[in-house]
């Protein structure tokens, strides 16, 4: 079955530091990659999409690489603050037009200043 | 900016009973979907509806499920006979257009169910 694997641990760094987070996923070709936060009891937030053809996409502190070759897709938030603090979100979805994404665990991000 | 509203935040059920999870959509959006999310898991995703029919669903929209679109602006979910398992986070979502489009989906904030 598909299966979808982000780093559980939480990861914690210091402000102004690069943060990388990790997608994998097995048993599935997606056509898109999206990234999402979630802060605690609120709604995902949509941060960035990258499609199957694309190997990296960047928004302002943001940049998705995507290898569909390993399976991965890698997040960066460059110059970290503590407002990014929150979990991450690596959700997946096929080329049907239906909206169905698969979404993982999740990695917390905790940025000290 | 626009965004996804739900309502309620928090309902507490008895087991056994029927709730509707209500849901304004971004008005220009064409699709609408629920997922959930039980404490401490993944984001899971329940169904999407297009054009006032389920699009896909998933093997947890079974017949204790049901969604509607009553009207031009609000989208429910309904749960009945309701089980403690329901217990969860249920989010509403949206999106202008369809996913092979790349389009994003905009997420409310949840509604919060808890089933005693």
């Amino acid at each position: 079955s598909q299966k979808i694997e982000q780093n559980s641990e939480a990861l914690n760094i210091q402000e102004g530091k690069t943060a990388t987070l990790t997608c994998n996923y097995t048993n599935y070709s997606p056509a898109y990659l999206q990234w999402y936060r979630q802060d605690p009891g609120r709604g995902p937030v949509f941060l960035l999409l990258i499609r199957e053809n694309e190997k990296e996409k960047r928004k302002e502190r943001l940049k998705v690489t995507f290898d569909t070759t390993l399976k991965q897709s890698l997040f960066h938030i460059t110059a970290s603050q503590p407002a990014d603090s929150a979990t991450y979100l690596c959700a997946l979805s096929g080329s049907s037009n239906t909206g169905k994404l698969i979404f993982g665990q999740g990695t917390t991000l905790q940025v000290k200043p | 900016e626009p965004e996804v509203t739900q309502t309620p935040s928090h309902q507490v059920t008895q087991m056994g009973q029927e709730v509707i999870l209500r849901c304004v959509p971004i008005s220009n959006h064409l699709y609408f979907y629920w997922y959930r999310q039980i404490l401490g898991q993944k984001v899971e995703f329940l169904v999407s509806f297009y054009n006032n029919e389920i699009s896909e669903k998933s093997e947890i929209f079974d017949d204790q499920f049901s969604v509607e679109r009553p009207d031009g602006s609000n989208f429910t979910l309904k749960i009945r006979s309701t089980k403690l398992e329901d217990s969860a986070m249920y989010f509403c979502a949206s999106s202008e257009t369809e996913m092979t489009s790349g389009n994003t989906i905009y997420f409310g904030e949840g509604s919060w169910l808890t089933v005693v």
